[in-house]
């Protein structure tokens, strides 16, 4: 079956510094993958999304960025922090040309930026 | 683009049925989702409508109407573990946006005892 891993859970840093969150799905091949933002109250806010390795598309301009260096593997950097930056980033994965194509996602980074 | 909207909050009894209506605006349209999310958790995918109609998942219902940009979810024999916010979520047909989901900001449904 198929499993999808996000760390860190939960991650406290200051304005101005750097972030690395790492995403890694097991048990599929060539899914697509997606970078969401969820902040307090407030709707999924889909960031980037990936169909391989190394095709991102950015669904919104900010100071974030994207990798896909391997199949099952997407990171969320970030070069600067921002106190705007702060909420719940979900990764998820769907599996094309799937009937439903649902995206199923990991349990998050809880991130806070001081 | 897409506009998701459903209410905000509902407040239900243990053992009753709720309905959660969402409606959308679209600019493609392939297929509507509806997700649990738990305080602090992940959403979890509950059910899926493209067609019109009525899909049907144990206590767990979803409609969908395209003519009308309308769907709902039916909650029936609430239970305490229901409480949570669902969240519809339209995916985008247009052919540079396949497999895109765009999400409504979730009803927090409150069930009480």
């Amino acid at each position: 079956s198929q499993t999808i891993h996000q760390w860190p859970a939960t991650l406290v840093q200051p304005v101005g510094s750097p972030l690395s969150l790492e995403c890694t799905v097991e048990g599929t091949s060539n899914p697509n993958l997606y970078w969401y933002r969820q902040a307090a109250g407030r709707g999924l806010q889909l960031l980037f999304y990936s169909v391989g390795i190394g095709q991102i598309s950015s669904e919104v301009p900010q100071n974030l960025s994207a990798s896909r260096p391997q199949d099952r593997q997407f990171i969320l950097s970030s070069k600067k922090l921002l106190l705007s930056d702060s909420g719940f980033y979900l990764c998820a994965w769907s599996v094309p040309p799937d009937r439903e194509d649902t995206q199923y996602f990991g349990p998050g980074t809880r991130l806070t930026v001081l | 683009g897409q506009n998701i909207d459903q209410p905000t909050e509902m407040t239900a009894t243990e053992g009753a049925i709720v309905q959660i209506n969402c409606t959308y605006q679209t600019s493609g349209f392939n297929g509507l989702f509806w997700y649990q999310q738990h305080a602090g958790e992940a959403p979890t995918f509950l059910s899926y409508n493209v067609l019109d109609g009525l899909e049907e998942k144990g206590r767990f219902s979803s409609f969908l109407s395209r003519s009308k940009g309308y769907s709902y979810l039916l909650l029936k024999e609430l239970q305490m573990k229901d409480s949570a916010s669902y969240l519809c979520a339209v995916e985008d047909g247009t052919t540079d946006s396949w497999g895109k989901l765009q999400f409504g900001a979730g009803t927090q449904v409150v069930v009480t005892p």
